[in-house]
């Protein structure tokens, strides 16, 4: 299985300020078609996880584009420009290259 | 818009079983593969199973193989998972997923709790 590994396990923001989170997995995330399945999700408290990144930099409908994903191969990277009240909540890294899929421990995000 | 409401979770005593269901709504349920995912108590996400659009072809993780059968009724539009022998350590919250453009799940649903415990 692909171990994904997720820095900082948490971090507390300044409003208006940036934030960045990385995700390394134990190995390379390229497909063999050429794309690369790395995503992001976002559980803010008491809800479900939603989609921000697919395919380690597409938005998904609907999402901000203060959220932006980067990297490639095994070190990915998901950056907040300005955080904001309505972006607390749990970040998770996951690949989907292959099955299991696997997902990184969680950033916590706050605001100071 | 996409819905997807869990329900079946509760207390289930080890060695008993237990029958998840998924109900979907918003888009054509029949085109989608879709996944259970869950989350123990202060521990984070495990993938537990993923079934193709049609039915035909399930996937699971190698901690429930065996134990736990994903399925699906396209006419009603809801997912399901059967439990059977349940551990104390399948105790968590279990999510079902619509799959997105490849494996991801792009919608999730609320999620619904399930104890095991005798």
């Amino acid at each position: 299985d692909i171990v994904m590994t997720q820095t900082p396990l948490s971090l507390s923001v300044t409003p208006g300020q940036p934030a960045s989170i990385s995700c390394r997995s134990s190995q390379s995330l390229l497909h063999s078609d050429g794309k690369t399945y790395l995503c992001w999700y976002l559980r803010k408290p008491g809800q479900s996880p939603q989609l921000l990144i697919y395919e380690v930099s597409r938005r998904f409908s609907g999402v901000p584009d203060r959220f932006s994903g980067s990297g490639s191969g095994t070190d990915f990277t998901l950056k907040i420009s300005r955080v904001g009240a309505e972006d607390v909540g749990v970040y998770y890294c996951m690949q989907d290259t292959q099955l299991p899929l696997t997902f990184g421990a969680g950033t916590k995000v706050e605001i100071k | 818009q996409v819905q997807l409401v869990e329900s079946g979770g509760g207390v289930v005593q080890p060695g008993r079983s237990l029958r998840l269901s998924c109900a979907a709504s918003g888009f054509m349920f029949s085109d989608y593969g879709m996944h259970w995912v869950r989350q123990a108590p202060g521990k984070g996400l495990e993938w537990v199973a993923l079934i193709s659009h049609d039915g035909n072809n399930k996937y699971y993780a190698d901690s429930v193989k065996g134990r736990f059968t994903i399925s699906r009724d396209n006419s009603e539009n809801t997912l399901y998972l059967q439990m059977n022998s349940p551990r104390t350590e399948d105790t968590a919250v279990y999510s079902c997923a619509k799959q997105g453009l490849h494996l991801e799940g792009d919608y999730w649903g609320q999620g619904t709790l399930v104890t095991v415990s005798s």
